[in-house]
């Protein structure tokens, strides 16, 4: 069975740094995009961006780019999203999921998601 | 950037109950849609990809339509497991866009 294995949740304080993990198994790793969501609370989802293990390849949206960085480390099945500095307004849960690369068929499989919480 | 506009933002209805959700692309999107549901406090799931293709486990009462701009998520007949958030996204073209979300009440 596929699955994407995240940590539960993170506590930080504004200006701190932060990494979460994507761990994938169960499937064939480089054949899916990875990518990441945020939820706020009470809030609807956002599209972060995503890589595509086999090559590394990012996109990110423009709500984001500069801001997060998404990288990988195919040898240990694991995609990362990484802040330099927090924000408050970084609270809220991120998610990752897998998407089979091909225009329309979506993300399949989700990981249970990390929380977030950015406060002094 | 795509934007998907969903309507409407909440709806209330009962069991038994036939439901439609729509989402309107900015431009063209093919059939590059997807409808995911979440219920509060867990993780969303696909119900529908390609805009009308029965994503593997989900019940038949789950049915998607629509191509280019125009797409609709139809529950036949609503079930008490049903109530929940349902979202779409395009995967036409990055940046990958969310629709707003549905809250779908029971009435």
């Amino acid at each position: 069975e596929a699955q994407l294995e995240q940590p539960g949740a993170e506590v930080k304080e504004p200006g701190e740094s932060l990494r979460i993990s994507c761990e994938g198994s169960g499937y064939s790793f480089s054949s899916y995009w990875i990518n990441w969501a945020r939820q706020m609370p009470g809030k609807g989802l956002e599209w972060m961006g995503r890589i595509d293990p086999s090559d590394s390849y990012i996109n990110y949206s423009p709500s984001f780019q500069g801001h997060v960085t998404i990288s990988i480390d195919k040898s240990i099945r694991t995609a990362y999203l990484q802040w330099s500095s927090l924000k408050a307004s970084d609270t809220g849960v991120y998610y990752c999921a897998r998407h089979v690369g091909s225009r329309g068929y979506g993300m399949d499989v989700w990981g249970q998601g990390t929380t977030v919480i950015v406060s002094s | 950037a795509i934007q998907m506009t969903q309507s409407p933002s909440s709806l209330s209805a009962s069991v038994g109950d036939r439901v439609t959700i729509t989402c309107r692309a900015s431009q063209g999107i093919g059939n590059d849609l997807g409808w995911y549901q979440q219920k509060p406090g867990k993780v969303p799931t696909l119900l529908i990809y390609a805009a009308s293709s029965l994503q593997s486990g989900v019940p038949s009462r789950f049915s998607g339509s629509g191509s280019g701009t125009d797409f609709t998520l139809t529950i036949s007949s609503l079930q008490p497991e049903d109530f929940a958030t349902y979202f779409c996204l395009q995967d036409y073209s990055f940046p990958f866009t969310f629709g707003q979300g549905t809250k779908l009440e029971i009435k």
